[in-house]
């Protein structure tokens, strides 16, 4: 079964501060993403990677930042965090390639920023 | 721009059938996929679609026009397991994962 972890589940921070989201997948998968999911809204891709210290911005990267220094790790870093950052961040990985492209998602990481 | 469109709740009886619809716009087509997501977990894939017609895997079907731009999944036989939000996501021409907003499913006894 491929497995997608993510750091925490839950977790409160404070604005201004720096916030790292760690993910990791132990497929071998090629491909990670990183979105976010709020209320009323379809899944946001932030950031994604297709392979080892590759990153592409996805539709809302503005205030966020990712590190992919092993295949199996992909990290979100909030560099200042803000209010408007609350959500339900989900980590994904797939295949480069395949018969679907099926993401596996992570179990997310549901944060506040107070 | 892209848009993907799906009721946003339904509500159905325990053994029944319900169809979810969702209609597309994209830039260009690879795919279509139907996951599901019970409440406070993560979404899990059910269904990909890439060429016109109806897949069927147990309880759960999934339909594609790609001419109409359209696509259902069929839940039959409901359970109250079946409760839970329903994506639909199109792959589009760069192969990203453009998603709706999901459906809400309520089951009731």
């Amino acid at each position: 079964d491929v497995k997608v972890t993510q750091s925490s589940r839950y977790l409160v921070k404070r604005t201004g501060e720096k916030v790292f989201l760690e993910c990791v997948q132990d497929m071998d998968h090629e491909n990670m993403f990183w979105y976010r999911q709020d209320p009323g809204l379809g899944l946001r891709l932030i950031y994604f990677s297709y392979d080892v210290k590759m990153k592409e911005k996805g539709d809302i990267p503005e205030g966020y930042s990712v590190s992919r220094e092993k295949k199996e790790r992909f990290s979100l870093i909030l560099e200042s965090a803000s209010t408007n950052q609350t959500s339900m961040y989900l980590c994904a990985s797939s295949l480069e390639s395949g018969p679907t492209y099926e993401q596996y998602f992570g179990p997310g990481t549901r944060l506040t920023v107070t | 721009g892209q848009n993907i469109d799906q009721p946003t709740e339904m509500t159905a009886t325990e053994g029944a059938i319900v169809q979810i619809n969702c209609t597309y716009q994209t830039s260009g087509f690879n795919g279509l996929f139907w996951y599901q997501q019970h409440a406070g977990e993560a979404p899990t894939f059910l269904s990909y679609n890439v060429l016109d017609g109806l897949e069927e895997k147990g309880r759960f079907s999934s339909f594609l026009s790609r001419s109409k731009g359209y696509s259902y999944l069929l839940l039959k036989e409901l359970q109250m397991k079946d409760s839970a939000s329903y994506l639909c996501a199109v792959m589009d021409s760069n192969y990203q994962l453009i998603w709706g907003a999901g459906t809400k499913l309520i089951i009731k006894p």
